[in-house]
């Protein structure tokens, strides 16, 4: 069975960095692009990065301004990602999800809230 | 940017309704689109890709169609379970999903 965890949301003040971390099992990990998603309290989803399956293409939403990194350790079957100087519009929970054959995304963890207040 | 929308943008309906949902992108994405259903409190679950393939462990009544700019998502006779949110999202140029459609029981 694919299972996603995600772990590391939290309150952060403005500025502030988080590291969100997403731990897979129940699959050839090192097979798959991944994905991170987001949801703002109450609106809609917004795709935020994708790494392919060994790292070689990466890519951000473009409202991230570079504030973002994706990263994987397919050694440890974990996606991670660094977040810096958050801002308020940066709530939201936090998605991982897997991307079959890099655009459909078949499974997907149970969510990490990220709270950006002072 | 390929923009997304959907409308409605929420619907009520009674159980064993047709529901439509239809999804418009800002330029052509030929079938480059899936479709999500989220629950209130869930993650989002995968429906349909590529615009008309269900699926696995999908029921029939749910459908898709579209190529284009132009796309619908159906549900052939609405269920108690079927009560979510709905987002098409479009994988032409990395990715992106419509505002959603609440669907609710009338």
């Amino acid at each position: 069975e694919v299972q996603l965890v995600e772990s590391g949301g939290g309150l952060v003040k403005p500025g502030g960095s988080l590291r969100l971390s997403c731990a897979a099992s129940g699959f050839t990990f090192n097979t798959y692009t991944m994905i991170w998603v987001r949801q703002p309290p109450g609106k809609g989803l917004e795709w935020v990065s994708s790494i392919s399956s060994q790292s070689n293409y990466i890519y951000y939403a473009d409202s991230l301004k570079g504030r973002f990194t994706i990263s994987r350790d397919n050694a440890k079957n974990s996606v991670l990602l660094q977040m810096n100087n958050l801002r308020a519009e940066d709530t939201a929970v936090y998605y991982c999800a897997k991307a079959r054959y890099g655009y459909y995304f078949d499974s997907w963890g149970q969510g990490t809230l990220v709270t950006v207040s002072s | 940017d390929i923009q997304m929308t959907q409308s409605p943008s929420s619907l009520s309906a009674s159980v064993g309704d047709r529901v439509t949902i239809t999804c418009q992108a800002s330029q052509d994405i030929s079938n480059y689109l899936n479709w999500y259903q989220q629950k209130p409190g869930k993650a989002p679950k995968l429906l349909m890709y590529d615009a008309s393939n269900l699926e696995i462990g999908v029921p029939s009544r749910f459908s898709g169609s579209g190529s284009g700019t132009y796309f619908t998502f159906t549900i052939s006779s609405l269920q108690p379970e079927d009560i979510a949110t709905y987002y098409c999202q479009q994988y032409e140029n990395h990715f992106t999903f419509g505002p959603g459609t609440k669907v609710d029981i009338k």
